[in-house]
């Protein structure tokens, strides 16, 4: 079972380029969103969606762009990268409505901007 | 702001102590989560709670949801070296009209229990 999966799992990169964070799931879910974890902060939400073609901000989501084309993947892209975005970043999915369903979370993406 | 404080930060106990971890908030929850996490690895649900006061128990692991359902606690009875790892609890925001599709998570409590 793939689950939730996260690529890559670790990068480097220089302030000021940009990338994307890629993230699929194969269980048919509607709902999917990103995270990212920093030391003493917990897990803050980025974005999230709840379907295809719909998403939304989270608690902190400038300085990142999202998408939802298909149901399968929810890129998260970073348009000009920050050392304030050094961060690990963990996507997530859940069947139809996150009240009281179970999440999976994919194994993390650990993203360094020197 | 962090919407769910969670105390205590950090904790470190010896094998067969009891612990209690409390997740707090201002805020009205539709459902209360509580997530294990190990390192490299993403959170994994533990539990969820849903109706004010509820109580569910998972093996040793306790968890409650507060009456007003703006806080919970995770109790551990005789930890275990195998407990050591983040708990963190979620919740989705109760709002007018319903819950919210907002996983928000609280700040962690990382437990280490020593042999």
């Amino acid at each position: 079972n793939a689950g939730v999966t996260q690529t890559p799992k670790f990068q480097v990169l220089k302030t000021g380029q940009s990338m994307t964070l890629q993230c699929a799931q194969d269980m048919n879910h509607e709902y999917m969103s990103w995270y990212r974890q920093d030391p003493g902060m917990g897990l803050r939400l980025i974005h999230y969606s709840v379907g295809a073609g719909i998403t939304d901000q989270g608690e902190v989501p400038n300085g990142y762009n999202v998408s939802r084309s298909t149901t399968e993947d929810f890129p998260l892209r970073l348009l000009s990268a920050a050392p304030s975005q050094t961060s690990v970043y963990f996507c997530a999915s859940s069947s139809t409505g996150i009240s009281g369903n179970t999440i999976y979370f994919g194994e993390g993406s650990w993203l360094t901007v020197v | 702001t962090q919407l769910l404080e969670q105390s205590p930060q950090f904790l470190s106990i010896q094998e067969g102590e009891n612990l209690t971890v409390y997740c707090n908030s201002s805020s009205v929850f539709s459902s209360l989560q509580w997530y294990r996490q190990e390192p490299g690895e993403g959170p994994v649900l533990l539990v969820t709670v849903v109706t004010g006061g509820e109580v569910k128990k998972l093996k040793r692991l306790t968890f409650q949801f507060g009456d007003a359902r703006k806080d919970s606690s995770l109790h551990i009875t005789a930890a275990q070296p195998g407990d050591t790892g983040l708990y963190l609890c979620a919740g989705t925001i109760l709002r007018d009209g319903g819950a919210t599709n907002k996983l928000i998570f609280g700040t962690g409590t990382l437990l280490a229990v020593q042999p």
